[in-house]
């Protein structure tokens, strides 16, 4: 079974900086996937960033990149040049390919960008 | 290409009335799953349906929940004489036909329950 750790309840990052997410993953499962999800506050889930675990390189989507440590077993989600837009729930995510479908997800972490 | 529909946004309830949430999947897309959201937590998985078949409803609590996808229409999760504790944001997800298992599924805006 998939257990997914987000161990940041809250992060604080100025506007135009860099921030990292982060999300660990426990599965005996050979092939997964990996998505990051954006809850703002008026509730709708947004996916951002998929990877698998057979992926070689991180996978990137405008200013998300996921950075993918497969022998740690940890898939961080990096924003780049944060905007006020982006303040929100941050939720990981991870489903076992080939078994059931269904999402398994983390507590999240709620984003705050200063101006 | 319309997303993944759902509705009502807010549905308010008495305990002990029926509720019935509604879910139109993305066009093109024959998978839908539904999730619950409790207050400050992660979504967790109910059940996962394909056009007339419940593929896996491991979530789902065993009394008084039950879902459909049928043939023609939305997918309906329907909570029966409902309890304050199903008080919950349900969310739905669809997604394709799988393609080398890269299963994105996305979400609708949610419905938003509230049990007086």
């Amino acid at each position: 079974a998939q257990k997914i750790t987000q161990t940041q309840p809250g992060m604080f990052v100025q506007e135009k900086e860099a921030v990292t997410l982060d999300c660990t993953y426990d599965t005996s499962d050979q092939s997964y996937g990996l998505f990051w999800y954006k809850q703002p506050s008026s509730g709708e889930m947004i996916f951002l960033i998929y990877q698998g675990s057979y992926d070689e390189q991180n996978a990137t989507e405008g200013r998300y990149s996921l950075n993918f440590q497969k022998a740690r077993k940890s898939a961080n989600l990096v924003i780049s040049a944060s905007q006020l837009g982006d303040s929100a729930m941050y939720f990981c995510a991870a489903l076992t390919q080939g078994g059931s479908e269904k999402l398994v997800f983390g507590k999240g972490t709620k984003l705050t960008v200063n101006p | 290409n319309a997303g993944v529909m759902q509705n009502p946004r807010h549905l308010v309830r008495r305990r002990g009335q029926e509720a019935r949430l509604r879910c139109s999947p993305m066009k093109g897309h024959s998978h839908v799953y539904w999730y619950r959201q409790l207050p400050e937590e992660g979504l967790k998985f109910m059940v996962y349906l394909q056009k007339e078949n419940i593929i896996d409803e491991s979530g789902m609590p065993k009394e008084r929940f039950s879902a459909e996808f049928p043939k023609e229409g939305p997918s309906i999760l329907r909570i029966q004489q409902v309890v304050r504790g199903d008080s919950a944001a349900y969310f739905c997800a669809s997604s394709p036909r799988l393609v080398l298992a890269k299963n994105i599924q996305y979400f609708g805006a949610g419905t938003r329950l509230s049990v007086l």
